[in-house]
């Protein structure tokens, strides 16, 4: 079975600076997707950056970008010139790629970040 | 797009009473899925439709809880006999699969509090 297990449940960044969420995963699969989803408080859960594994090169999505280590099963999510909005619950997932999967995302646990001003 | 909704937002309930939650996807959506979140925690899959029809049920998804969705459009979860255990966000997502993306939308959840 494939699992998602994020070990930071709390990082704090200064307003400006960069920070690292890591997250490594299970999977005995070699075509899936890899995701980062912000939750803010009380509010919906949206999509930050997705990664397809066949992919080599990093995603990047403006001030977001992921270090994708297949082989090390390692996905973590870089945050660069963090601003006060990014304070929220980040999550890791994980999906098997193709149609004819079920598509379901399975999730670590969360990191909550603090942004400081 | 008027993205994912749910409702209601939250709903408190007695232990033992039934809870209808409803999912309205994006319109041309032809998945859709139901999470569960726990405090503090991810959300963990409970099913899922494709069009009309229910492909998969997690072991999460006991007796107690049935899903819909008629004609492939909203979708409703239905809680039976409810217990404090079932206390949880319960999360709606949908997605195009066959388009060019098949990201998952997520709605706002309903909360429910079983008393």
């Amino acid at each position: 079975a494939q699992t998602v297990t994020q070990s930071q449940p709390e990082m704090s960044v200064q307003e400006a600076e960069t920070v690292t969420l890591s997250c490594t995963y299970d999977t005995s699969e070699s075509d899936y997707y890899l995701f980062w989803y912000k939750q803010p408080p009380s509010r919906q859960m949206i999509l930050v950056i997705r990664q397809e594994a066949y992919k080599q090169q990093n995603a990047t999505e403006n001030r977001f970008s992921v270090n994708f280590q297949k082989a090390a099963k390692s996905f973590s999510l870089k945050i660069s010139d963090s601003q006060l909005g990014d304070a929220a619950m980040y999550f890791c997932a994980y999906r098997l790629h193709g149609s004819s999967n079920t598509g379901k995302l399975i999730f670590g646990q969360g990191t909550t970040l603090q942004v400081k001003p | 797009d008027t993205g994912v909704s749910q409702d209601p937002r939250h709903k408190i309930t007695k232990r033992g009473q039934n809870v209808t939650f409803r999912c309205d996807p994006i319109s041309e959506h032809n998945r859709l899925y139901w999470y569960r979140q726990t405090l503090g925690q991810g959300p963990e899959f409970l099913t899922y439709f494709q069009n009309e029809a229910q492909l998969e049920k997690s072991r999460l998804l006991s007796d107690r809880f049935s899903a819909e969705r008629p004609k492939g459009s909203f979708s409703t979860l239905e809680i039976q006999r409810t217990e404090q255990g079932d206390s949880a966000m319960y999360l709606c997502a949908s997605s195009l699969v066959g388009g060019r993306t098949d990201t998952q939308y997520f709605g706002p959840g309903t909360r429910l509090t079983v008393l």
